[in-house]
């Protein structure tokens, strides 16, 4: 069966790191892409990145550029979001989610989420 | 980047009822090399991540109900509901991924 489980979210001071890991199983990984999605409590929904399924092509909205990485461990069904010197604004709920097959250039529906992890920014 | 906004933003409709919601986009979402709409539409219910209803505008993701129905193109879309059922409270969401960033509308919130 088809699944993707989040975790590493938690409450973090605002400047410093935490790494958000999604683990992915039920369907072959380094065939599809993956992407992080985020909403902020009581609020829509917000794309913040994706990786191409081969990892080597990476996209992230403008707000989180040079802050926030992307990565994928393909021997682990693993994806990854590291997430630096944060601001009170990233507070949200992180959903992983598998994106469409043959899209390219991060161009992508996502056709699974999983339940989320909550991040928190706050001194 | 591409404004997504949907109305109504909140709607309370009575079981049975028929419901359409409207989403438009600040620009068209056609993909003229390959007649493609890249717009979604996503459910989420209260407490669970969202599930996606359509893609290509209108095409029914496997396993979703028929009262489900979706057309448009370019920049304006429509979700229907034929027959509201009681599962169906929920917010929906349209989401255009025909250039980054990904954006969605704001949502609509449908209440019994």
């Amino acid at each position: 069966q088809l699944q993707v489980v989040e975790s590493g979210g938690g409450v973090v001071q605002p400047g410093r790191s935490l790494r958000l890991s999604c683990a992915a199983s039920g369907f072959p990984f380094t065939t599809y892409g993956m992407h992080w999605l985020r909403q902020a409590p009581g609020k829509g929904l917000e794309w913040v990145a994706g990786i191409s399924n081969d990892g080597l092509n990476k996209y992230f909205r403008d707000s989180v550029k040079g802050r926030f990485t992307i990565s994928r461990d393909d021997s682990k069904n693993t994806v990854y979001l590291q997430m630096n010197n944060v601001r009170p604004e990233d507070t949200a709920i992180y959903y992983c989610a598998k994106a469409n097959g043959w899209c390219t250039n991060g161009l992508c529906y996502q056709n699974w989420w999983g339940q989320g992890t909550l991040v928190i920014v706050s001194s | 980047d591409i404004v997504m906004t949907q109305s109504p933003e909140s709607l309370a409709v009575f079981p049975g009822e028929r419901v359409t919601i409207s989403c438009k986009s600040s620009q068209s979402v056609l993909n003229s090399s390959n007649n493609k709409n890249y717009l979604a539409w996503y459910q989420q219910k209260p407490g669970q991540p969202p599930k996606l209803l359509f893609y290509w505008a209108s095409t029914r993701q496997y396993g979703d109900p028929d009262r489900f129905s979706s057309s448009g193109s370019g920049t304006d879309f429509t979700l229907t509901i034929s027959s509201l059922q009681s599962e169906d409270v929920a917010v929906y969401y349209c989401q255009q991924y025909y250039s980054l960033p990904i954006t969605f509308g704001q949502g609509t919130r449908l209440e019994i």
